[in-house]
């Protein structure tokens, strides 16, 4: 079945440096998401990303979209404490019509 | 609107019990999906419902099940509870089905199995 892997499973940094973490599809992908979850929390949704080489932004955060549709980014600029958690990616099996999610990166910053 | 609730928000139970776990989606949301959270498998999807009708199951055994009501209020049911299905128990809504939406998560049930 389809398999998303997500790299690093863990990073820490210290606050003000960039974060970047990565997300591979076994398959190619209708769309992907991208969820945040605080310690303690549930996943947020952030974002959609569909097109082929789709790039989005919001604030200091920026998504893309692989040209094959088969990977994905996320990079946060300048990290503060607030951006502390796990982002996890989620891609859509077209056939299948379900999300499968990566297994996370968790981030931790130091003040 | 009011987001996603989920009932009970902890449960601790011995094993060879069974559990129910309750899941009111955001109104108008129909589809609700079960995922199941734990340290070393991150997020594995469990089954979506969509209109009463389940439209997608992932790779768990039948011990894990699920209904909707015509309400889209959703449940889920563990039987025969083992150690290793101790986790964190989300459920997701969303506006349609056919086509992946963004899914609305609530805060999830934790399950402790003793």
């Amino acid at each position: 079945g389809q398999q998303v892997m997500q790299i690093p499973q863990y990073q820490h940094v210290q606050e003000g440096e960039d974060f970047t973490t990565y997300c591979n599809s076994s398959t190619t992908l209708s769309n992907i998401q991208w969820y945040k979850q605080r310690p303690g929390g549930h996943p947020v949704f952030l974002i959609q990303l569909v097109k082929s080489g789709e790039v989005k932004k919001q604030k200091r955060l920026t998504f893309q979209f692989g040209e094959a549709k088969k990977n994905s980014s996320l990079h946060i600029t300048a990290t503060q404490t607030t951006d502390v958690g796990t982002y996890f990616c989620a891609g859509v099996d077209g056939g299948a019509q379900k999300l499968v999610f990566g297994q996370g990166t968790r981030l931790t910053i130091n003040p | 609107k009011a987001g996603v609730t989920q009932t009970p928000r902890y449960l601790i139970k011995t094993r060879g019990q069974q559990v129910t776990l309750s899941c009111s989606p955001i109104s108008g949301h129909r589809s609700v999906s079960w995922y199941q959270q734990t340290p070393g498998q991150g997020l594995q999807f469990l089954f979506e419902y969509f209109s009463e009708t389940q439209r997608n199951k992932g790779n768990f055994p039948g011990r894990f099940s699920g209904r909707q009501f015509s309400n889209s209020r959703s449940e889920m049911n563990v039987s025969t509870l083992e150690l290793g299905d101790s986790a964190l128990y989300l459920c997701a809504s969303s506006l349609v089905s056919g086509r992946v939406e963004t899914q609305y998560f609530g805060p999830g049930t934790r399950l402790l199995v003793l």
